[in-house]
């Protein structure tokens, strides 16, 4: 069981805004440790996304973006488009189990 | 362009050991921390280890502690996992992935396509 919880699904319309949120602890997101952000497409592997908790890579369109504030973090996506259909992780590190930790993931339906 | 390349998977049994490897290629492989990242079919994601870039640290998921050994060969540009002990639940798509950045605020930054491992029992 992952100790970052995200909502299992979320879903809008083509243009909407979404977001997904990634609820930790004072052992991860609450004590200061980056949360990063991956993308994955159907049957491909991850992509980062946002990185240290508002930065996106070259490529990336400035559609997504990041934000963390005391034990979470939340990934928005503007302009909803039916590319953007995929399951999306947060990440950061826990203390009390000294490793890298993973979100539960959420799917990101475009309807 | 960045490459990570596995291979080694495969199906074995219970109990018994598997060595997979990651060519990497299109950066400069000593200078960046490797992660190994599993994947169940159908599930979320999970860190299994992680190898500082030139091999001075290492540091384990507790699901593979003990049975797991994460190494690496800078002058090969090779990055290797030995499983040992293997499990059911050990069956899973594993990637290599650079790790960028310093422990413990790194990002997965670049992943392989992954290799498949089955643990039959």
């Amino acid at each position: 069981q992952s100790v970052l919880t995200q909502p299992p699904s979320v879903s809008g319309a083509p243009g909407q805004r979404v977001t997904i949120s990634c609820t930790g602890s004072s052992s991860n997101i609450g004590a200061g440790y980056d949360v990063h952000w991956y993308q994955q497409l159907p049957g491909t592997a991850p992509k980062v996304l946002i990185f240290r908790n508002t930065n996106r890579p070259s490529g990336v369109p400035d559609r997504f973006s990041g934000s963390k504030s005391g034990t979470s973090a939340s990934l928005a996506i503007t302009g909803l488009q039916a590319g953007d259909e995929a399951d999306y992780y947060c990440q950061s590190y826990d203390s009390s189990l000294s490793g890298c930790v993973f979100g539960t993931g959420t799917k990101v339906t475009v309807l | 362009q960045v490459q990570l390349v596995e291979s080694g998977g495969g199906v074995v049994q219970s109990g018994t050991s598997l060595r997979l490897s990651c060519a990497a290629s299109g950066f400069t492989f000593r200078n960046y921390g490797m992660h190994w990242v599993r994947q169940a079919p159908g599930k979320g994601l999970e860190w299994v280890a992680v190898i500082w870039y030139d091999g001075s640290d290492k540091k384990y998921a507790d699901s593979v502690k003990g049975r797991f050994t994460i190494s690496r060969d800078n002058s090969k540009n090779t990055l290797n996992l030995q499983m040992d002990s293997l499990r059911a639940e050990d069956t899973t798509v594993y990637y290599c992935v650079t790790y960028n950045g310093h422990w413990p605020n790194g990002f997965g930054e670049s992943w392989g396509q992954g290799t498949l491992v089955t643990v039959s029992s």
